[in-house]
């Protein structure tokens, strides 16, 4: 059975780093590309970043670009998201989620249940 | 950027009843990739379509997916008290990925 695990959500005042990251289990993990997603009452959600496979590309969403930096360690199974100069727009539930490809990316096939990352003075 | 609007923003139904969820796109999407997730209070969301119209693993035959091009519909047949959830599409093209703002299915 497939499980990810997401921590290090916290509460971080604005311009702060934090690292978050996803145990994954139940499944190969260096056969897929996985995501983070992130979540928020007002805007939904939204697609935060992505890495394939090998870590060898990776893709980040507008709103975070130059700020975020997505990352895996296949020999751990974990998937990580460096979050630099937060902004208060960053506060949001974040999942960690499982491509059902190791490339590109395609849709979301399993999810976790999510890290909470509250950004404010 | 592709840009999902799901119609309508909530519709009541009762148990039994047939519901039909829209999802329509700002400009086409490859391939027909879009997908379907379900997400309940508390709960992450969960896959039910993907590729427009085939259902994830263990989903049940009520749930159907339907469209391209730009207009996509989610079905689902006969409501059960457990469909009472709300629902997103996903486009994901290129390297980009965007949802839909959701549509809430409560009981009337």
């Amino acid at each position: 059975e497939v499980h990810l695990v997401e921590s290090g959500g916290v509460a971080v005042q604005p311009g702060g780093s934090l690292r978050l990251s996803c145990a994954a289990s139940g499944f190969t993990f260096d056969d897929y590309a996985m995501h983070w997603v992130r979540q928020t009452p007002g805007k939904g959600l939204e697609w935060v970043s992505l890495i394939t496979w090998d870590g060898g590309s990776t893709y980040y969403a507008d709103s975070v670009k130059g700020r975020f930096t997505i990352s895996r360690d296949n020999s751990k199974n974990s998937l990580y998201l460096q979050m630099n100069s937060l902004r208060a727009e960053d506060t949001a539930l974040y999942y960690c989620a499982k491509d059902n490809g190791s490339g590109y990316g395609t849709y979301f096939d399993y999810w976790g249940q999510g890290t909470l990352v509250t950004v404010s003075s | 950027e592709i840009v999902l609007t799901q119609s309508p923003g909530t519709l009541s139904l009762s148990p039994g009843e047939r519901a039909t969820l829209s999802c329509r796109a700002s400009q086409s999407v490859s391939s027909s990739y879009l997908a379907w997730y379900q997400q309940k209070p508390g709960q992450a969301p969960r896959l039910l379509i993907y590729g427009a119209s085939n259902r994830a693993t263990g989903i049940p035959d009520r749930f159907s997916g339907s469209g391209s091009g730009t207009d996509f519909t989610l079905t689902i047949s006969r409501l059960e008290p457990e469909d009472f959830a709300v629902y997103y599409c996903q486009q994901y093209g290129s390297s980009l990925f965007t949802f839909g703002q959701g549509t809430k299915l409560e009981i009337k």
